[in-house]
């Protein structure tokens, strides 16, 4: 089955840039929705189609994919923004094709 | 806007069945745009999908839940449920009702509801 890998963990000081990244076999030719998810609540979509914004998303959130690493990009981080972060892509390349979800990043604002 | 609300036990006996349902408001279930699926996130762990409909019943689950998943849809009541059977420790978890673009991100969450696994 297809796998996504996230890295544990992220710090970063107020105003700086955090990077998360997202790790897959060929994860340049599939699309890659990221998901920020904070204490106790359900997850919200953050960026879609690997660099669309929903709508009410700051545009301090973009996003990459290229290769076998998609990137999640926060500029200007603000304290608001300490929270999980999880990848997400269809992997129609099996037999059993389905969704996926990234082992998740905790981002911690220093 | 879709609102999701699920709704079920949240005590379930190991070896059992977990029933949980979820109740489709601010449009119908019927919607050909969407697929109706089920996220769960166990005590302090990820996100782990489960499955997803279509409204005519299509199906597409997790391989590693195929064997004791069964997701259902009644169009006449715009609900979605979800079945898990022989359920162990394991299985305690949040679960999350959800609308998904196929090929696409989830759209739309419910809640969660915690659904704990223990005699």
């Amino acid at each position: 089955s297809y796998v996504l890998t996230q890295p544990p963990s992220v710090s970063v000081a107020p105003g700086q840039t955090a990077r998360i990244t997202c790790g897959g076999n060929n994860i340049g030719s599939k699309s890659v929705h990221w998901y920020q998810q904070k204490p106790g609540q359900a997850p919200v979509l953050v960026v879609y189609d690997d660099s669309d914004r929903p709508s009410g998303i700051p545009e301090r959130f973009s996003g990459s994919n290229s290769g076998n690493t998609a990137t999640l990009t926060i500029s200007r981080v603000e304290a608001g923004d300490e929270a999980d972060y999880y990848c997400q892509v269809w992997d129609s390349s099996s037999d059993h094709p389905g969704n996926v979800f990234g082992t998740g990043t905790k981002v911690t604002v220093l | 806007q879709l609102q999701l609300q699920e709704s079920g036990p949240g005590l379930v006996k190991p070896s059992e069945t977990l029933s949980l349902t979820c109740t489709v408001s601010g449009g119908s279930i019927s919607s050909s745009s969407y697929y109706w699926g089920w996220i769960r996130q166990p005590p302090g762990k990820g996100l782990e999908w489960i499955g997803s409909i279509y409204y005519s019943g299509s199906t597409y689950y997790n391989p590693s839940l195929k064997s004791r998943v069964t997701i259902s849809v009644d169009t006449s009541k715009n609900q979605f449920s979800l079945k898990l059977s022989s359920v162990t420790a394991a299985d305690t978890a949040v679960y999350y009702c959800a609308v998904i673009t196929l090929g696409g991100p989830v759209d739309y969450w419910g809640q969660g509801t915690l659904v704990t696994v223990s005699s």
